[in-house]
């Protein structure tokens, strides 16, 4: 079956730096999706990787290694406003996105 | 980026009524979009991808009379929850994929919470 691990919960501390793995089984890959989500509100796209190596796009990069199957999304200079659910999602082979249960991310002053 | 706006945000009905959700894109046009429903700290769950001018596909287990789907023209996508009842209450979100294709970003609307009372 198709599966997407990412831990429940994180904490950090403002300021700091934090690393959310995630790690995925699917039936081929296009692509892999991370998306923010604060409670009650729609998710926000932040990066997307389709080739091995790292993006980084302002505080935020994302790192993809497709033979091992793992990703992880880095966040630096941690802000209060950072504390959200940050969610994984891989597209398989019929260009379906898979999503991961989310890592919920607490940031403490 | 590309904007989806979803309406309304918030609906309350009573048992047995049904509520209609609009899903637009509104600078791009969407062939294919999908609405997820979420329950409370539990990850997105895909119900159906809309496609432009034809029957929406389903995902299993979700009843396709109780959810019904219309995808009139490229910019509007509509989900109306049949007769609802509590157990309907959830937070249900469209998304669209802008720039055609099957791949690139998804952007999602904003997101309608719904309680059945």
């Amino acid at each position: 079956g198709q599966n997407i691990d990412q831990p429940t919960e994180m904490t950090a501390t403002e300021g700091a730096i934090v690393q959310i793995n995630c790690t995925y089984q699917t039936s081929g890959f296009n692509g892999l999706f991370w998306y923010q989500q604060h409670a009650g509100e729609a998710p926000t796209f932040l990066s997307y990787n389709v080739l091995d190596g790292l993006e980084e796009k302002g505080r935020f990069s994302s790192f993809l290694s497709r033979s091992k199957g793992y990703s992880y999304l880095l966040l630096k200079e941690l802000q209060m406003k950072d504390s959200a659910s940050y969610l994984c999602a891989v597209m398989d082979s019929n260009y379906q996105l898979i999503w991961g249960a989310g890592t919920k991310l607490i940031i403490k002053p | 980026g590309a904007v989806v706006s979803q309406h309304p945000s918030w609906v309350i009905c009573k048992s047995g009524t049904s509520v209609k959700i609009e899903c637009r894109s509104l600078d791009f046009q969407a062939t294919t979009m999908f609405w997820y429903r979420q329950f409370p700290k539990q990850s997105l769950m895909l119900m159906a991808t809309s496609n432009e001018g034809s029957k929406a596909t389903y995902e299993q287990g979700v009843e396709k009379d109780k959810f019904l789907i219309n995808h009139a023209s490229l910019t509007l996508s509509t989900l109306t929850v049949t007769s609802a009842h509590p157990e309907d209450s959830s937070f249900y979100i469209c998304s669209a994929r802008a720039g055609g294709g099957d791949t690139g970003e998804l952007f999602f609307g904003e997101g309608s919470r719904l309680t059945v009372l």
